[in-house]
């Protein structure tokens, strides 16, 4: 079993709609959460991290987790064409080593 | 701006050479990291440096090598002995502190083996 898993997609939605992007994770270790964003070709680009369970907001972006669940999720409000791109979750256990776990990133896609 | 830069951005090599890609990074971050993307494997952890002078393997050091000589270089090696080496390569560096633990990276590097 993967530490984190994250479905690939392709997700495709028209503009204006609410995105909900999803991971799973299996070590209860894990603290720190963060969301990138990468557009083609280019490097991924922080979006947000949160600390432990709850809620953060963003502008049009949420981060949501819930430990309970080992489930954490980003929501992106009146999804627009430039919100395009591949997004990545990634995990952190603040341990020595200070390693970080990554889904595979889903693919999203907001049509005009 | 503080960032991490990566060079060459695009990179083309012949079977049998070595070649190096470039890391710099002016976050005054301790630690880095090197990670290769390939499509639908998400990132994978070549190697990474806590600190200088000292770095440890990731998942899929085989064929690569590193160098840790200053805090703001980290340069990765594509030896000839890496398989299948045509991938996308990302540097990154973390501030090493309890406050606040995130990854920022550079905008990678594309290998292609001809």
């Amino acid at each position: 079993q993967k530490e984190v898993e994250q479905d690939p997609g392709p997700l495709s939605v028209p503009e204006g709609a609410i995105v909900s992007l999803n991971c799973t994770y299996s070590n209860s270790a894990f603290q720190y959460f963060m969301w990138y964003r990468q557009y083609s070709r280019k490097g991924p680009e922080l979006l947000m991290y949160t600390y432990s369970s709850g809620n953060k907001e963003d502008g049009r972006f949420t981060a949501q987790v819930d430990k309970s669940s080992k489930y954490i999720s980003l929501f992106i409000r009146d999804s627009q064409p430039s919100d395009s791109a591949t997004y990545l979750c990634a995990m952190d256990r603040l341990a020595a080593g200070n390693q970080f776990y990554f889904g595979t990133g889903t693919s999203l896609t907001v049509i005009p | 701006d503080g960032g991490i830069t990566q060079s060459p951005k695009y990179l083309f090599r012949k079977e049998g050479q070595n070649v190096t890609l470039s890391c710099e990074q002016n976050l005054n971050h301790d630690a880095m990291y090197w990670y290769r993307q390939d499509p639908g494997q998400g990132l994978r952890l070549i190697y990474y440096s806590q600190i200088v002078n000292d770095f440890q393997k990731g998942d899929i050091a085989e064929g690569y090598s590193v160098s840790r000589e200053k805090k703001e270089s980290f340069p990765l090696t594509v030896t000839s002995a890496q398989k299948n080496p045509t991938a996308f390569y990302l540097c990154a560096s973390s501030r090493f502190s309890a406050g606040a633990n995130v990854l920022t990276f550079g905008a990678g590097s594309r290998l292609t083996v001809l």
